[in-house]
Order: structure tokens, then C-alpha cells, then sequence
């Protein structure tokens, strides 16, 4: 079946620091990808999207893009911030169905 | 709007209550789905809904039932609360085929 695999974490960083966070997927046919984002104590926002190969999903100054030939979506950001500090999921969903297959997810933890 | 919510923010229950985890919309979202988080599992989906009147299970039903009698509300039954679900419970919902908008999240512990 589909399944998504995200770096374990936690990853921890100075604030200004390069953050790269893995996620690879297995899945057939062709999914639309994901990473949510989960603040402490609260539910999950969509941090960005993408829905087909080689699309770039981007959103406050997160960046991830579709990559089919190596099946994997990592996510990047090029200067983190003290208030990124959250869970980040990787998820799947797969062409006509609108179950979300989530990666185990992975926590950041930045520092002043 | 106030988006997807969800009644209790917390609650304890013993081994072998019932009860029942509310989950709200207000956008008119034909699919609603509940799911747990455990740690280092990530979220799995428990059931889901399309419409009202159409349920089915997702990826680890057992111990919980749901029903959609309207295309507003979605509420998640523990029969007989067991200390494996123990967990925090997301509801979300979305327009078929578009992203999916989460709940703030019960957290449930049984003793």
C-alpha cells in the first residue's frame, strides 16, 4: 500500500540555519503531496502542496518540491526562525481518493 | 466561519465507558474523516465519510463507529473505552478532491 517516510527527528537548529527535512514516499499511480505543520497544542495546518511531478510548493518561505524520479518531497527552508518550531508531517493522497497517508512526522526544535 | 470543531478538549475516561467525540463544520465540506495520533506513528485514519448517509472504515476502525446523518456533524463512538485508545483524536474535512482542514484535537486518556 502507500506509505510515506520522513526523517526522524527531533532536528535541532540555531535560528538562522539552513533546515532540510527528508520525506520519500511509496505510492501507485500519482499522488498529490503534502506537509503539514502542527504548533504545540494545536491541530494540523497545511504548510504547502503540490500535485504533480516537478510542481513546487511553497508558503513562508518553505519550499518543497515533487520529485517522481526519486519519489521525494523534502522540505527546505533557507533561514528558520524560533517560532517554526513544530511537527512537520509529509502525506500523500492518492488520484480520485481523499485519504491522506501520513509520514511519522518531525519535530523542530530552533533556538535563539 | 468558525472552521472544523471538536468537543471535549480533553477527557479521561475509565476502562469500558462510552462515549462520544464531536466533531463540527461550517463550510459544507462533503468528506469528513477522523483520525488518532499516537507518538512516532504519525496520524491513521479511523473512518471516514463522503456524504451524509455514507461512512466506512480507514486503516484502524476497531473499538470505534461513526455516523453522518447531517453534512455538518460527524461524531466518533467508543463503545467500550480500552487504555489502547488512549490518544489524541483529529477530525478534518474538505471539498472532495481539495486540501483537508484539521480540528484543534481531543485528547483522550483511559485509565
Amino acid at each position: 500500500g502507500d506509505s510515506v517516510t520522513q526523517m526522524e527527528g527531533p532536528v535541532t537548529l540555531s535560528e538562522e540555519a539552513f533546515l532540510t527535512i527528508n520525506c520519500t514516499y511509496t505510492a501507485t499511480g500519482y499522488p498529490s503531496l503534502f506537509w503539514y505543520v502542527q504548533y504545540p497544542g494545536e491541530g494540523l495546518q497545511l504548510l504547502l502542496k503540490a500535485t504533480k511531478a516537478d510542481d513546487k510548493g511553497s508558503n513562508k518561505g518553505f519550499e518543497a518540491t515533487y520529485r517522481k524520479e526519486t519519489t521525494s518531497f523534502h522540505l527546505e527552508k533557507g533561514s528558520v526562525q524560533v517560532s517554526d518550531s513544530a511537527v512537520y508531517f509529509c502525506a500523500l493522497m492518492n488520484t480520485g481518493f481523499q485519504k491522506l497517508v501520513f509520514g511519522t512526522g518531525t519535530r523542530l526544535l530552533v533556538s535563539p | 466561519n468558525a472552521g472544523v470543531t471538536q468537543t471535549p478538549k480533553f477527557q479521561v475516561l475509565k476502562t469500558g465507558q462510552s462515549m462520544t467525540l464531536q466533531c463540527a463544520q461550517d463550510m459544507n465540506h462533503e468528506y469528513m474523516s477522523w483520525y488518532r495520533q499516537d507518538p512516532g506513528m504519525g496520524l491513521r485514519l479511523i473512518h471516514y465519510s463522503v456524504g451524509a448517509g455514507i461512512t466506512d472504515q480507514g486503516e484502524v476502525p476497531n473499538g470505534y463507529n461513526v455516523s453522518r446523518s447531517t453534512t455538518e456533524d460527524f461524531p466518533l463512538r467508543l463503545l467500550s473505552a480500552a487504555p489502547s485508545q488512549t490518544s489524541v483524536y483529529f477530525c478534518a474535512s474538505s471539498r472532495l478532491g481539495d486540501e483537508q482542514f484539521f480540528g484543534p484535537g481531543t485528547r483522550l486518556t483511559v485509565l
